[in-house]
């Protein structure tokens, strides 16, 4: 059975500071992929990041950065200088061999001005 | 606009009551999902097509629910009798052929409100 958990349901911050999603995912498969999206207000889910089993390296992109350890099956995300247009509701999702995009509940980030 | 949209954005219907919801993916996309996603929650897949085939269907989809993608361009989503349970926001995605670790495009969604 796989399983994504997004302990933290809703989140607050102040505009400019950083702040960390977390993502704790459970498979027996290992060949998997990881994601994160946003959903904003609109509705529409939007694509941040696909990462697969094998790449433990960290990325980087703008103010997002991502941090992938195998060793604690965590797959966190952390938007520094967070701005107001950063409020939405994010989620992470696993793909397996044997199944389509599983999400996790999502964590709602509103970042105050 | 190129990107997957979907038709209405919202229904409210009473309970027993059929409705079909339209779903038009990117264009060169083979693949197209159908989720659905209820307050608090994240999404969970109900169906999707290759092309015209429907290949998975998960349990969530009950037999009151049927998904159609006839010339493996748009698809519909039909829920017959509906309950209140049914209530919630369908969303439709859609990717280039590939495997499942594709990354997916998805719409605004259908918000269904069952009364």
């Amino acid at each position: 059975a796989q399983k994504v958990t997004q302990a933290q349901t809703e989140i607050s911050v102040v505009e400019k500071e950083d702040v960390t999603l977390d993502c704790v995912y459970e498979t027996r498969d290992t060949t998997y992929y990881l994601f994160w999206y946003k959903q904003p207000p609109s509705g529409e889910l939007v694509f941040l990041i696909r990462r697969n089993s094998f790449d433990e390296q960290n990325e980087i992109s703008g103010r997002y950065s991502w941090n992938f350890q195998k060793s604690t099956s965590s797959f966190n995300f952390t938007i520094t200088a967070s701005q107001v247009v950063d409020s939405a509701v994010y989620f992470c999702a696993l793909v397996t061999g044997a199944n389509n995009l599983f999400f996790g509940t999502g964590t709602r980030l509103t970042v105050i001005p | 606009d190129t990107g997957v949209s979907q038709d209405p954005r919202h229904k409210i219907t009473k309970r027993g009551q059929n409705v079909t919801f339209r779903c038009d993916p990117i264009s060169e996309h083979n693949r197209l999902y159908w989720y659905r996603q209820t307050l608090g929650q994240g999404p969970e897949f109900l169906t999707y097509f290759q092309n015209e085939a429907q290949l998975e269907k998960s349990r969530l989809l009950s037999d009151r629910f049927s998904a159609e993608r006839p010339k493996g361009s748009f698809s519909t989503l039909e829920i017959q009798r509906t309950e209140q349970g049914d209530s919630a926001m369908y969303l439709c995605a859609s990717s280039l052929s590939g495997g499942r670790n594709e990354k997916l495009f998805f719409g605004s969604g259908t918000q269904l409100s069952v009364l």
